[in-house]
């Protein structure tokens, strides 16, 4: 089946900086990645998405990119502000949805 | 805008009581999923389904069952709880997969045994 890892666990940045997360995933198959925000005691919600014929794609100071041949995706986020502090989680789908570990994002004022 | 509803969000149970989460959605989604999280160990998926009556084994399925009975509605029981089931368990729900449809969940329901 599918292995997504996702790096770093943990992730500090200034404000105003940007914040870089990294996947990978190993089944060819899966033609959709989308990227989700955990807030502390809320459900995860959808940020961002980008599917398999799309290398790039970007809203606001959000940006996700994807290298299909080395299976890797990213998620960045620019002028990163306080409410910023979360936890990500990227995924990969095809027939079923395969999630990385997290990353505790912390935005420092 | 779609939404998934769990009807409990805080619950402690005594070891050996059976349990059971109940989740709704209301957006006609085919599949309903029940995934597990734990800190370290991201979303851990326990069962899906992908029509009324179907269930499919996730990753994690030791211990719990999942019943479909109606579109809408997808439960998961813990047949004889133990602590280490001590967790957030969150629902979730999506059109059909291999499409590009994303996935939308529940805001959980933390469950402690004891």
């Amino acid at each position: 089946g599918e292995n997504v890892e996702q790096h770093p666990s943990t992730l500090s940045v200034q404000e105003g900086d940007s914040a870089v997360i990294k996947c990978t995933y190993s089944d060819s198959a899966s033609n959709y990645f989308p990227w989700y925000k955990q807030e502390l005691g809320k459900r995860p919600q959808l940020i961002i998405d980008i599917r398999s014929n799309v290398g790039e794609k970007k809203d606001q100071r959000i940006a996700v990119t994807l290298n299909k041949t080395a299976k890797h995706f990213s998620l960045h986020i620019t002028e990163t502000q306080p409410e910023d502090s979360a936890v990500y989680f990227c995924a990969a789908s095809y027939n079923q949805f395969y999630f990385g570990t997290g990353t505790s994002l912390t935005v420092i004022p | 805008d779609v939404k998934v509803t769990q009807s409990s969000r805080y619950l402690v149970k005594r070891t050996g009581e059976k349990v059971f989460l109940e989740c709704v959605q209301d957006m006609d989604h085919e599949n309903m999923f029940w995934y597990r999280q734990d800190p370290g160990l991201g979303l851990r998926l326990i069962y899906f389904s992908y029509d009324v009556k179907m269930k499919e084994k996730g990753d994690i399925p030791e211990g719990y069952s999942v019943s479909r009975e109606k579109k809408e509605r997808f439960s998961l029981i813990l047949e004889s709880a133990s602590t280490n089931q001590t967790s957030m368990y969150l629902c979730a729900s999506s059109l059909p997969t291999g499409a590009g449809n994303t996935i939308y969940f529940g805001e959980g329901s933390w469950l402690t045994v004891v």
